[in-house]
């Protein structure tokens, strides 16, 4: 039973399209994240919602756009995709915010733009 | 700016040996120095974390050591294993603050 789940796996599109990657938790988690790993494996933090409030917003492109209908799902909808776009983006969550002990992640989704 | 380095950045170990990987930090306000571990096609996973009241922490065949007065903490891995081949992540924070992660050291284990 995964605990914390991302769709899709892989996503490969065009420059200029529109994507969206979905997340779901059930850790019953108040605190979702998205990162970005680079091709070098460099983590960043993207974005943090806490209980459907946005806490976090690191300086990204206002192409990206978190969506979290309830704590349990945080999506990421993407527009005007560019090459420079493509990375591993992981979901994750942690109990609470501010208490960063655990987080949880998920499998990521590879997004390749062509 | 907050910052933690890591090195090195691969790393190739004989099957028994000790796998050592290091991390500074510049900020002396960090008190949580995690370890996470990335199987190629997943996420990372928690796999020891220290605070600095104490210098060591081990956890099996995984040791933390923490150097307050040098800012530097390391991950021993103790009778390396296949299985350990991964790649790992150091990171710190503070309070309320965000995890920041170094970049990653790819590890792989020897027969």
């Amino acid at each position: 039973d995964t605990a914390v789940s991302q769709t899709p796996k892989y996503l490969v599109t065009q420059m200029g399209n529109d994507k969206s990657i979905k997340c779901e938790q059930n850790l019953g988690h108040d605190t979702m994240y998205w990162y970005k790993q680079d091709s070098k494996k460099f983590l960043k933090i993207m974005f943090s919602y806490n209980n459907k409030e946005l806490i976090i917003n690191e300086t990204v492109p206002n192409r990206f756009s978190p969506k979290s209908p309830d704590k349990a799902h945080l999506n990421l909808h993407i527009n005007s995709l560019e090459l420079g776009d493509s990375a591993v983006y992981f979901c994750a969550s942690s109990q609470e915010i501010g208490v960063v002990e655990k987080l949880f992640f998920g499998s990521g989704t590879q997004l390749s733009v062509l | 700016q907050q910052q933690v380095k890591q090195s090195p950045q691969s790393l190739i170990v004989q099957k028994g040996g000790i796998s050592i990987i290091n991390c500074a930090y510049e900020n002396t306000a960090f008190d949580y120095f995690p370890w996470y571990q990335q199987f190629p096609g997943k996420g990372p996973a928690l796999l020891i974390a220290i605070r600095p009241d104490v210098s060591e922490k081990k956890e099996g065949r995984f040791t933390i050591s923490f150097n307050k007065s040098a800012k530097q903490f390391s991950l021993h891995i103790m009778d390396s294993q296949p299985g350990d081949s991964a790649t790992y992540f150091c990171a710190a924070n503070f309070g309320n603050e965000k995890l920041t992660f170094g970049t990653g050291t790819r590890l792989t284990i020897i027969p």
